[in-house]
């Protein structure tokens, strides 16, 4: 089956400054790539999502590539704000979606 | 217009009990999710309807966990002699798409916790 995995795990950073997360997955069957952000206690909210066929989304400061030939994509945040901070969630969907295992980031203004 | 709901949204129960934890999705999607989200970690797929045929129930963890959805909107998950690694969110997510690879739309959750 899919395997995900999400890199950093924490992330603290000052207001102002980029953030940047990584995944990777194995199976090439995955077609389509969606970025949540989660706060405590909350359901995940999609915040950008990619389809295979494309290299790079971009959405005011959100940004994800992906690399179909390497098997990883990235999200980053520029210009971050202390309301960016939340845990992100990314994930490799064929049928379903298999999720990595979070990053909490923290924006310190 | 209303989004995914679930019910109870704190389920406490003893072990060895069972719990029935529901989910109304959108309406008119099609497809419909079940996740369980343990403290830290990412959602972990459970099981996956397409209107009331359950198409992937490779993630339930044992048979003590059923899940239905008889008339293709609302949803059960079941969960028999509860234990206490059960304990955990349970998500559900609908989307409007059969086509593979949609966007999912989340629900609250139910946090449950087996004592």
């Amino acid at each position: 089956g899919e395997n995900v995995e999400q890199h950093p795990s924490t992330l603290s950073v000052q207001e102002g400054d980029s953030a940047v997360i990584k995944c990777t997955y194995s199976d090439s069957a995955s077609n389509y790539f969606p970025w949540y952000k989660q706060e405590l206690g909350k359901r995940p909210q999609l915040i950008i999502d990619i389809r295979s066929n494309v290299g790079e989304k971009k959405d005011q400061r959100i940004a994800v590539t992906l690399n179909k030939t390497a098997k990883h994509f990235s999200l980053h945040i520029t210009e971050t704000q202390p309301e960016d901070s939340a845990v992100y969630f990314c994930a490799a969907t064929e049928s379903k979606s298999t999720f990595g295992d979070g990053t909490t980031l923290t924006v310190k203004p | 217009g209303a989004g995914v709901s679930q019910s109870p949204r704190y389920k406490v129960a003893k072990r060895g009990q069972d719990v029935a934890l529901r989910c109304d999705p959108i309406s008119g999607h099609v497809s419909l999710f079940w996740y369980q989200q343990a403290l830290g970690q990412g959602p972990e797929f459970l099981t996956y309807f397409q209107n009331e045929a359950q198409l992937d129930k490779s993630g339930l963890p044992s048979d003590r966990f059923f899940a239905e959805r008889p008339e293709g909107s609302v949803s059960t998950l079941k969960i028999q002699r509860t234990q206490q690694e059960d304990s955990a969110v349970y998500l559900c997510a609908s989307s409007p798409s059969t086509r593979r690879g949609n966007e999912q739309f989340f629900g609250p959750g139910t946090r449950l916790t087996v004592l």
